[in-house]
């Protein structure tokens, strides 16, 4: 069963780089019918796709915070990682790893999440 | 960008009863790449249903979804008190990917 375990730091200081990592075991990463992706929620509102990435290393970026955004992927390791630069308060939010289905091009549906990663942004 | 609005924001229901929430796109969905998702409070998203009315693996079928172009919608027939959660919609037909602000179900 697909397993996708999250982690990093819980607190960042405004202006800093976020990072995270999700590793993936119970399954494969070097599959081209999927993507992986990092999707955000802040405490109490919506979902925010963030970007998504193969496991050739081609991305996409959600362009309100494209500038701001890397995501890489280890397929030895299993791990795909999230950097968000210069972060303010408004980046605050519980971020999730999850398993894209591509089903339209480079396009689909999440269909497994991780449990989640609260990261906060504070002095 | 296509802006994904459900109504309502919230409903509250008795077990029993059904739902219908609502997804209106501001543009027409690709070939109707739309899904669903519950979450239930302190967990992650679970995946319902892809395609408009596709279900995912393991989800009951008195979960169901209907729609075409802009308007879609999801219907929980006989509420049961484990499906109170929010419910988003999420578009896949172009990016930037793009979820609805959620509707969320009660149980009275």
């Amino acid at each position: 069963q697909l397993q996708l375990q999250e982690s990093g730091p819980g607190l960042v200081k405004p202006s800093e780089t976020l990072s995270l990592a999700c590793t993936v075991s119970g399954g494969a990463i070097s599959s081209d019918s999927y993507f992986w992706a990092w999707i955000r929620q802040p405490p109490g509102k919506g979902l925010e796709w963030t970007g998504s990435i193969h496991y050739s290393g081609r991305t996409y970026y959600n362009p309100s915070l494209k500038s701001r955004v890397t995501i890489s992927v280890d397929t030895s390791e299993k791990q795909i990682s999230l950097k968000v630069s210069s972060v303010t308060a408004a980046d605050t939010a519980v971020y999730y790893c999850a398993r894209l289905r591509r089903f339209h091009g480079d396009y689909g549906y999440f269909d497994n999440w991780g449990r989640g990663a609260l990261v906060t942004v504070s002095s | 960008e296509i802006v994904l609005t459900q109504s309502p924001g919230t409903l509250s229901l008795s077990p029993g009863e059904g739902a219908t929430l609502s997804c209106r796109a501001s543009q027409s969905v690709l070939s109707n790449y739309l899904a669903w998702y519950q979450q239930k409070p302190g967990q992650p998203p679970r995946f319902l249903i892809y395609g408009v009315s596709t279900r995912a693996a393991g989800v009951p079928d008195r979960f169901s979804g209907s729609g075409s172009g802009t308007d879609f919608t999801l219907t929980i027939s006989r509420l049961e008190p484990e499906d109170c959660a929010v419910y988003y919609c999420q578009q896949y037909g172009g990016s930037p990917l793009t979820f609805g602000q959620g509707t969320k179900v009660e149980i009275k």
